[in-house]
């Protein structure tokens, strides 16, 4: 079955960048789309970008647009997102997300979430 | 972009009962519209897509329904794992792909 495993809490200053994993099992990583959302603490969902692996391509939110990168290494079936000029607003739990059935625009796997702390 | 709402903010039901939850996009989003329940500390599961369409494994009694503007997601019979939050999402138009404020349905 198909697993999204990521990488563990990070704690970062104002002004820094972080980048987190996400190593996905079974399934083909490539013919998949994945996603990352955010959840801010006690808030909703925020859909920040995704990544085509097989192409290589990915689209960002405006919101996100110029901060974030979003990356995949087909080698080892991980998918990566960078954070940078990180803000006290950038706390949250950070998902990534795969497509259900390969439509790309909604997600039936989800890893179990990367909660990053941004403090002085 | 087009923006979500959900109503209402939260819905209290008890056990046995059926819930039926709102979300409104600002324009029509067709029946690109998915359905996710979350609760503390993990991850949203998927519900339902196409507006319609339960995904794999998910009991009967969730059911969505509604296209273009308004839609609804409706649990015929609260059982005790449903009490979460429930989010809609449309995937109409996007970037970005935007999600509803969503609904916790807690116990009466």
């Amino acid at each position: 079955q198909v697993q999204l495993v990521q990488s563990g809490a990070e704690v970062k200053k104002p002004g820094s960048s972080v980048k987190v994993s996400c190593k996905a099992s079974g399934g083909t990583f490539s013919s998949y789309t994945i996603s990352w959302v955010r959840q801010a603490p006690g808030q909703g969902l925020e859909w920040m970008g995704r990544i085509i692996p097989i192409l290589g391509i990915a689209n960002y939110a405006q919101k996100f647009q110029g901060r974030v990168t979003i990356t995949a290494d087909k080698s080892t079936s991980t998918a990566y997102m960078e954070l940078s000029s990180l803000r006290s607003e950038d706390t949250a739990v950070y998902y990534c997300a795969r497509d259900y059935d390969s439509s790309g625009y909604y997600w039936g796997y989800w890893g179990q979430g990367t909660l990053v702390t941004v403090s002085s | 972009e087009i923006v979500m709402t959900q109503s209402p903010a939260t819905l209290s039901v008890s056990p046995g009962e059926r819930a039926t939850l709102s979300c409104r996009a600002s324009q029509s989003v067709s029946s690109n519209l998915a359905w996710y329940q979350q609760k503390p500390g993990q991850a949203p599961r998927l519900l339902i897509y196409g507006a319609s369409t339960r995904a794999t494994g998910i009991p009967a009694r969730f059911s969505g329904s509604g296209s273009g503007t308004e839609f609804t997601l409706t649990i015929s019979s609260l059982q005790s794992e449903d009490f979460a939050v429930y989010y809609c999402q449309q995937y109409n138009n996007w970037p970005p792909l935007t999600f509803g404020p969503g609904t916790k349905v807690d116990i009466k």
